[in-house]
């Protein structure tokens, strides 16, 4: 069975940092490639970032260029998020979604961790 | 980027309808659509790719058809799981978009 289990959201000052952390199991997590995908409180699905399974290749949307990084550790199955210089409409819970084929469609998601960004 | 808009926004519908959802592309993207259902609470779950391939697992009331810009999710006998909100998804460029979601709610 695939399970995404994300970890790392909480509340942070804007200005601040935050790491998000998505362990995998139940498929071969080295041959897929990942993706964070968002969504504000009462609102749609925002596309954040995806990277290639082997974690050489990374995209991201224009609202966190610059400020997120996206990167992998293929030996311990994890995904994971470096997000900085957060903005208030950072707010969101944020799903590690497993891609298929090459980030075209997510097949299995997590369950979602929240991040709130406030003073 | 490309935009994609969903209309109608919210649908009123009846246990045993047909419900018809659109999706428009600001530009052609061949067949490079997924659509996918969220249930308050829960994460999306992918329905349709490549336009109209269902995913498996997925009921076969499930359709989706088109191609270019103008694509169409179809339920066909609508169930009382399916009240839900839909999307969809382009995979045609980086980055990717989502449409801004369907409401299909109890008539």
């Amino acid at each position: 069975e695939v399970q995404l289990l994300e970890s790392g959201g909480g509340l942070v000052q804007p200005g601040g940092p935050l790491r998000l952390s998505c362990v995998a199991s139940g498929f071969t997590f080295s041959s897929s490639a990942m993706s964070w995908v968002r969504q504000a409180p009462g609102k749609g699905l925002e596309w954040v970032s995806g990277i290639s399974d082997s974690g050489d290749s990374a995209y991201f949307a224009e609202s966190v260029k610059g400020r997120f990084t996206i990167s992998r550790d293929n030996f311990r199955n994890t995904l994971y998020l470096q997000m900085s210089s957060l903005r208030a409409e950072d707010t969101a819970i944020y799903y590690c979604a497993k891609a298929t084929d090459f980030l075209n469609y997510f097949d299995y998601w997590g369950q979602g961790t929240l991040v709130t960004v406030s003073s | 980027d490309i935009q994609m808009t969903q209309s109608p926004s919210s649908v009123s519908a009846s246990v045993g309808s047909r419900v018809t959802i659109t999706c428009r592309a600001s530009q052609g993207i061949s067949s490079w659509l997924a659509w996918y259902q969220q249930k308050p609470g829960k994460a999306p779950k992918l329905l349709i790719y490549a336009a109209s391939r269902l995913q498996s697992g997925v009921p076969s009331r499930f359709g989706g058809s088109g191609s270019g810009t103008d694509f169409t999710l179809t339920i066909s006998s609508l169930q009382p799981e399916d009240f839900a909100t839909y999307y969809c998804q382009q995979a045609y460029s980086f980055p990717r978009t989502f449409g801004g979601g369907t409401k299909v709610e109890i008539k």
